[in-house]
């Protein structure tokens, strides 16, 4: 099964834009790409979506190049509160069949 | 957020036991999710729901019986366990199958 993958850790200052990028070759044709923030002893928090070029919302923006095998979720002028873990979600089809793939997950420290 | 409700929070079991996890969405979502997160790992998709339907089983062993009474609720059957199933399990629930998840806090589950 391919992987879906990231860095598995990131440090930034207060204050920095970070750029956090996902790779996933064998992203299904017709599905969406969605970024995932998750504290310690919690459940996963959406933070954007987005199918192809940009995406931008209140906390964040997400760039996805024509080919779509990868994505970049791009967190601006982070905070203390951003340290968390960050996951990409796609749809894979390189088993032949739909299935959901859970990023490796990049640990993002913030540092004051 | 109480949109997704997990229950236990936390959950010591013997290898002999039988337990059940149960998970509650108040949210009208038509499909449901179980998770598995261990240490340091990435969110592992175990089983979706869609209108009370299985429609993703990701080899998951069979001392894992998921059971889908109704869109709203969730329950995952656990018995003979082995002490490398403890893990945060997490349940998630969304309107489609390819839309934003919500997340519940998650069951801590310890296998002795």
């Amino acid at each position: 099964l391919a992987k879906t993958t990231q860095p598995i850790s990131m440090d930034s200052y207060e204050g920095q834009e970070v750029n956090i990028t996902c790779s996933h070759n064998n992203i299904a044709t017709n599905d969406y790409i969605t970024w995932y923030q998750q504290f310690p002893s919690q459940g996963p928090r959406f933070i954007i979506q987005g199918y192809k070029t940009k995406v931008t919302n209140e906390v964040a923006s997400l760039f996805i190049p024509a080919d779509r095998k990868s994505s970049t979720l791009s967190l601006p002028r982070v905070s203390l509160s951003d340290t968390a873990v960050y996951y990409c979600l796609v749809g894979d089809m390189s088993s032949g069949t739909y299935k959901y793939i859970f990023g490796t997950g990049t640990r993002l420290k913030v540092l004051a | 957020e109480t949109g997704v409700t997990q229950t236990p929070r936390h959950l010591v079991m013997g290898m002999t036991n039988k337990k059940s996890l149960k998970c509650e969405q108040h949210l009208g979502h038509n499909a449901m999710y179980w998770y598995k997160q261990s240490a340091k790992k990435p969110l592992e998709l175990m089983f979706v729901y869609n209108f009370k339907e299985q429609t993703e089983n990701n080899s998951v062993p069979s001392r894992f019986s998921p059971e889908c009474p109704n869109s709203s609720h969730l329950f995952l059957h656990l018995h003979t366990l082995q002490p490398e199933d403890s893990a945060l399990y997490l349940c998630a629930s969304s309107q489609g199958t390819r839309n934003e998840q919500f997340f519940g806090p998650g069951t801590r589950l310890t296998v002795l």
